[in-house]
């Protein structure tokens, strides 16, 4: 089967840069996507096609690819910005439609 | 503004069929756009379950299957997910939420899951 692989866990002080890394195995991958969910709500898109923000997403929200790693930065980390980070990939291969990573705790310590 | 909520029994038996619905408001779901649902067992990660458009496409995750069946009740504005044989493995946040299918480069592929509903916990136990 195919995965994507997340880091459990990230650890930065307010105002230092976050990144959060997600590795897709061998995928026909067009796209990454990035949810960020605090406790006891729906995941929040903050990033989609690679590094486009949604309106009402802040500046600070950034995204990269590279080959088969994705990457979400967070510059200038905010308390607000605890929560998990979900990657999420958009298939072309079509056995895997939709695919998402295990997820990334970040603390802000 | 789009809406989505999810309803449904939030207690199941083992071996029995999970149902929920999603009402959407502020949008047609004859109107394009998938419907989709995504579950998230209890300290865990997203999972997606399957998605459908109106015109009766659909798309399943591999490892669901052979137990899951979406469906759309126009009537209502509303999309169903039913599971079955359902096992404590099952027990999850189910949410349902919207996303796209782009064709336009050729190749297909899904949108980004936009609208999402609130979530509704479904916990399989006798």
């Amino acid at each position: 089967s195919y995965e994507l692989t997340q880091s459990p866990s990230v650890s930065v002080s307010p105002g230092q840069t976050a990144r959060i890394t997600c590795f897709a195995d061998a995928l026909p991958k067009k796209y990454a996507y990035w949810y960020q969910q605090k406790p006891g709500q729906a995941p929040v898109l903050v990033i989609y096609k690679d590094s486009e923000r949604p309106s009402g997403i802040p500046a600070r929200f950034s995204g990269s690819s590279s080959g088969t790693t994705v990457t979400l930065t967070i510059t200038g980390v905010q308390a607000e910005d605890e929560a998990d980070y979900y990657c999420q990939t958009a298939d072309t291969g079509g056995t895997y439609p939709v695919i998402f990573g295990g997820g990334t705790k970040l603390t802000v310590l | 503004q789009v809406q989505l909520q999810e309803s449904g029994p939030g207690l199941v038996k083992p071996s029995e069929t999970l149902s929920l619905t999603c009402s959407v408001s502020g949008y047609s779901i004859t109107s394009g756009y998938y419907w989709g649902w995504i579950r998230q067992p209890p300290g865990k990660g997203l999972e997606w379950v399957g998605s459908m458009y109106h015109s009766g496409s659909t798309y399943y995750n591999p490892s669901l299957k052979s137990r899951v069946t979406i469906s759309l009740d126009t009537s209502k504005n509303q999309f169903s997910l039913r599971l079955r044989s359902v096992t404590a493995a099952d027990t999850a946040v189910y949410y349902c939420a919207r996303h796209s299918r782009d064709c336009s480069g050729g190749a297909c592929y899904f949108t980004p899951f936009d609208y999402w509903g609130q979530g509704t916990l479904v916990t399989v136990s006798s």
